[in-house]
């Protein structure tokens, strides 16, 4: 099976813009988790979708917000951004939420705010 | 709230050493218990996972993790690391039925010379 893709792999933006970030996950995989890591707060959770509702929200404003499509695919969406946004975006899908389950990582899409 | 402590920041080892890395988290119902690695340049793999049982249990490329209820630890094991296992270890916790969230330690960045 094809793993969990990201796209844009690398993005640039200026303050005050926003962005969107795509995650596909593994084919049959219902549940996708996105992540923020930097290197002073770590992995932090964001949000996680499961069938196209959102289960789960982490400690993060609300300028940060995603939602999930019929496919199990997911969308981020980072509103007027801040120079603190600058971070590797992961994406993480599991087959179910809740329970006994693994999540799989993509290779993340790097963002820096100018 | 729920924390994940990794007790290591930096390790460094000479090849055929054996390492161990601890991880404790406060949280005192069930939880999953999971170790991820990043190699360099390279996304988040899983090496192992408990969910319950054994609570010995081995992952890939000879780790293995002991989970020990009674100190709410994980620790990771490896006997003889190799220069290729050079990377940062997370240990993560998912709680039991809280789905999609995991909560990461902030990382062992292992170096090992050859």
């Amino acid at each position: 099976k094809a793993g969990v893709t990201q796209t844009p792999r690398y993005l640039i933006k200026t303050r005050g813009q926003q962005v969107t970030l795509s995650c596909s996950p593994i084919s049959g995989h219902r549940s996708v988790s996105w992540y923020q890591q930097t290197p002073g707060q770590g992995l932090q959770f964001l949000f996680e979708y499961f069938s196209e509702t959102q289960r789960n929200k982490g400690n993060f404003p609300g300028r940060f917000s995603g939602r999930q499509f019929s496919n199990s695919r997911s969308e981020m969406n980072v509103s007027t951004l801040e120079l603190g946004d600058s971070a590797l975006y992961l994406c993480a899908s599991s087959h179910t939420s809740g329970g006994e389950e693994t999540q799989y990582f993509g290779p993340g899409t790097r963002l820096l705010v100018l | 709230a729920q924390s994940v402590s990794q007790h290591n920041h930096h390790v460094i080892l000479s090849e055929a050493a054996s390492l161990e890395l601890g991880c404790n988290y406060s949280y005192g119902g069930t939880v999953n218990l999971f170790w991820y690695v990043q190699y360099p340049g390279q996304h988040l793999q899983l090496l192992l996972k408990y969910f319950s049982g054994d609570p010995l249990v081995k992952g890939i490329k000879g780790f293995e993790a002991e989970f020990i209820k009674s100190k709410f630890s994980f620790n990771l094991r490896k006997p003889s690391v190799q220069w290729s296992d050079t990377a940062e270890y997370f240990c993560a916790v998912g709680i039991y039925n809280q789905g999609g969230k995991l909560i990461f330690g902030q990382g062992t960045e292992l170096s090992v010379k050859p």
